[in-house]
């Protein structure tokens, strides 16, 4: 079965540093996608990033970054230069399969605050 | 593009009544899902579409709750009749590929 685990349940970050939020996963599948999304206060669900398992290089979408290591099985979002308005709820999700959209399985959120 | 339409935004209702959510996908958007979340279990699809067909539908809670997607621009979560145990925020995704774009949830509350 497809696991998804994020061990931060909060983080707190100054201003303009770079945050990295950690998410692993456990699926037995070669084929799987692995996305992030943003759930600001207002609560909806915002899609940041998205990573293919056999996508060759990092994704990335202007100040994020999906550092993916697949033989860890690692896909943790990086965020260069935070902002306040970073401060949100943050999911990492993956499915299963690449034969088109397919059903999400969500982590359990990092909440970061970014102090100003 | 307006992005998902999910109306209400927020539902109170009382215990036994019948609860209807609706949702409008991205257009060119083929499937849709919907999601419920919640502080205890988190985000959990309930059942997703493609095409207008429902493809799975294994995390819907039980036969309190169905879903119709009529076409290709509308779907419906409807509960009935209602528990407070159903009380979450109810979200409508929508994809092409692999991205899915949420719409802004239903709250709904059930007393």
């Amino acid at each position: 079965a497809q696991k998804i685990t994020q061990t931060q349940p909060g983080m707190f970050v100054q201003e303009k540093e770079a945050v990295t939020l950690d998410c692993t996963y456990d699926t037995s599948d070669p084929s799987y996608g692995l996305f992030w999304y943003k759930q600001p206060s207002s609560g909806e669900m915002i899609f940041l990033i998205y990573q293919g398992s056999y996508d060759q290089q990092n994704a990335t979408e202007g100040r994020y970054s999906l550092n993916f290591q697949k033989a860890r099985k690692s896909a943790n979002l990086v965020i260069s230069a935070s902002q306040l308005g970073d401060s949100a709820m943050y999911f990492c999700a993956m499915f299963r399969g690449l034969g088109g959209a397919q059903k999400l399985v969500f982590g359990q959120g990092t909440r970061l605050t970014i102090n100003p | 593009d307006a992005g998902v339409i999910q109306s209400p935004r927020h539902e109170v209702t009382e215990m036994g009544q019948e609860v209807t959510l609706r949702c409008k996908p991205i257009s060119g958007h083929d499937y849709l899902f919907w999601y419920r979340q919640t502080m205890m279990r988190g985000l959990e699809l309930l059942i997703y579409f493609n095409n207008n067909v429902p493809i799975d539908d294994s995390g819907m809670p039980e036969d309190r709750f169905s879903a119709k997607m009529p076409n290709a621009s509308f779907s419906t979560l409807k509960i009935q009749p209602s528990e407070p145990r159903d009380s979450a925020v109810y979200f409508c995704a929508s994809s092409s590929i692999y991205e899915q774009y949420f719409g802004p949830g239903t709250r709904l509350t059930v007393t």
